[in-house]
């Protein structure tokens, strides 16, 4: 199957500093790809549509000037979190689906942000 | 698929037949329902899809039925490394998961 990475894995930060996370798809190109945020025992919650070429389009209660995203390529979005605060720790996982037809979408591994 | 409901947890034994059934009652026309599995601190991995009836494939089988306000995920003769997490969802929408634990 398709394959999505993501970098960094893990990352630790310091409150008010920003942090970058990277999510690729390896062997297909993704027009769309998803950012999802995980809590600890909490399923996934849909934080933005980032589409290649144009701007992200964020879920209702996420702020766009808070999570920045950038899809630069068609295999790669961005995900930054500015200013970073303790409450921002949680799992951060992409997603990408290989065609604007496609019903399956294929997960990255996951970023484990720790904000100290 | 605006809200699913799913048990949120469920216990098992290796070798047998395990069925989850998720809720979702205010299912769109035109979506499909997907069921994921999540092991923890990992990406979801997309098990199996359908739109209504049955479909079956290499681990899973899955059962709507024609009104598709339910569907059952059902996984044959689990091991061990079937513990995990099993949501189901829509298109971008997942459900609360059910923690499935198999035990020796």
């Amino acid at each position: 199957g398709a394959v999505v990475s993501q970098h960094p894995s893990r990352v630790i930060c310091k409150s008010g500093t920003s942090v970058k996370i990277e999510c690729r798809s390896l062997d297909f190109q993704a027009t769309t790809m998803f950012w999802y945020r995980q809590f600890p025992k909490q399923s996934l919650m849909l934080m933005a549509t980032s589409n290649e070429g144009s701007k992200a389009t964020y879920e209702q209660g996420v702020e766009k000037d808070k999570f920045l995203i950038n899809h630069a390529s068609l295999t790669l979005s961005t995900l930054t979190v500015t200013s970073a605060h303790p409450e921002d720790s949680s799992f951060y996982i992409c997603s990408a689906k290989p065609g604007q037809g496609a019903n399956e979408q294929f997960f990255g591994p996951g970023t484990r942000l720790t904000v100290l | 698929l605006a809200k699913t409901t799913q048990p949120i947890s469920m216990d098992s034994y290796e070798g047998q037949e395990v069925n989850i059934t998720c809720s979702h009652n205010n299912i769109a026309t035109n979506d499909y329902i997907t069921w994921y599995q999540q092991f923890p601190s990992q990406g979801p991995r997309f098990i199996i899809q359908g739109y209504k009836t049955k479909v079956t494939n290499e681990v899973a089988s899955l059962f709507i039925p024609a009104d598709r306000k339910s569907s059952t995920l059902s996984l044959p003769r689990v091991s061990l490394s079937d513990t995990a997490v099993y949501y189901c969802g829509g298109k971008l929408i997942f459900g609360q998961g059910t923690e499935l634990s198999v035990k020796p």
